[in-house]
């Protein structure tokens, strides 16, 4: 079966660095994304990872370990626009992409 | 400009009342899928599919139905036998599943049964 897990919600302050964390078992794995979103709207594509290691995208990385099954996102120098939801999902062979329930950061001042 | 786009973001029906959510993109892409969204649930998949006449279902397929008649288009009909409809419903596209492609996300479409 599927499992993915993350922290419900996460506080932190404006400039400071978070670290979300996501762990998965899945049947398949065929890479691991993170989606970030604003209450109401849609999902918005932030990082992917196929191969151990962190990928670096401006105040964002990602990590990720497939022998551990485990991933984490983090964000630099905190903004107030950086409170939302932040979503991880695996994609296994073939499908579409199976998402944790996804954790809610709220940055404060 | 390419995109997905959902109508009508907010819909409201009477219960025991079918209704069709409508989802279109303009990015070529092969793949769509569906998913529903509920307050702490994270996002769950009803149906996709990987290519035109073509569509599996998801974990949550019970009570809904799709058809993909064309490539640009994957509408999902919310049946009467579907228990708790209320929630919001985000469509998606890929170029095609599984590899590298990143989904792509429509505005979604919050329906309210009454």
């Amino acid at each position: 079966g599927q499992n993915i897990d993350q922290p419900t919600e996460m506080t932190a302050t404006e400039g400071a660095i978070v670290q979300i964390n996501c762990t998965y078992q899945t049947s398949g794995f065929n890479g691991l994304f993170w989606y970030q979103q604003h209450a109401g709207e849609a999902p918005t594509f932030l990082s992917y990872n196929v191969l151990d290691g962190l990928e670096e995208k401006g105040r964002f990385s990602s990590f990720l370990s497939r022998s551990k099954g485990y991933s984490y996102l983090l964000l630099k120098e905190l903004q107030m626009k950086d409170s939302a939801s932040y979503l991880c999902a695996v994609r296994e062979a073939g499908t579409a992409l199976i998402f944790g329930k996804g954790t809610t950061l709220s940055v404060s001042s | 400009d390419g995109g997905i786009t959902q109508s009508p973001k907010y819909l409201f029906r009477k219960e025991g009342q079918n209704v069709t959510l409508s989802c279109e993109q303009n990015l070529n892409h092969d793949a769509m899928y569906w998913y529903r969204q509920d307050p702490g649930q994270g996002l769950r998949l009803i149906y996709y599919s990987q290519i035109v006449n073509d569509f599996q279902k998801g974990d949550i397929a019970e009570g809904y139905s799709v058809s993909r008649e064309k490539k640009e288009s994957f509408p999902l009909t919310v049946t009467s036998a579907q228990k708790n409809p209320t929630a919001f419903y985000l469509c998606a596209s890929s170029i095609r599943t599984g590899g590298l492609d990143e989904q792509f996300f429509g505005p979604g479409t919050r329906l309210t049964v009454l």
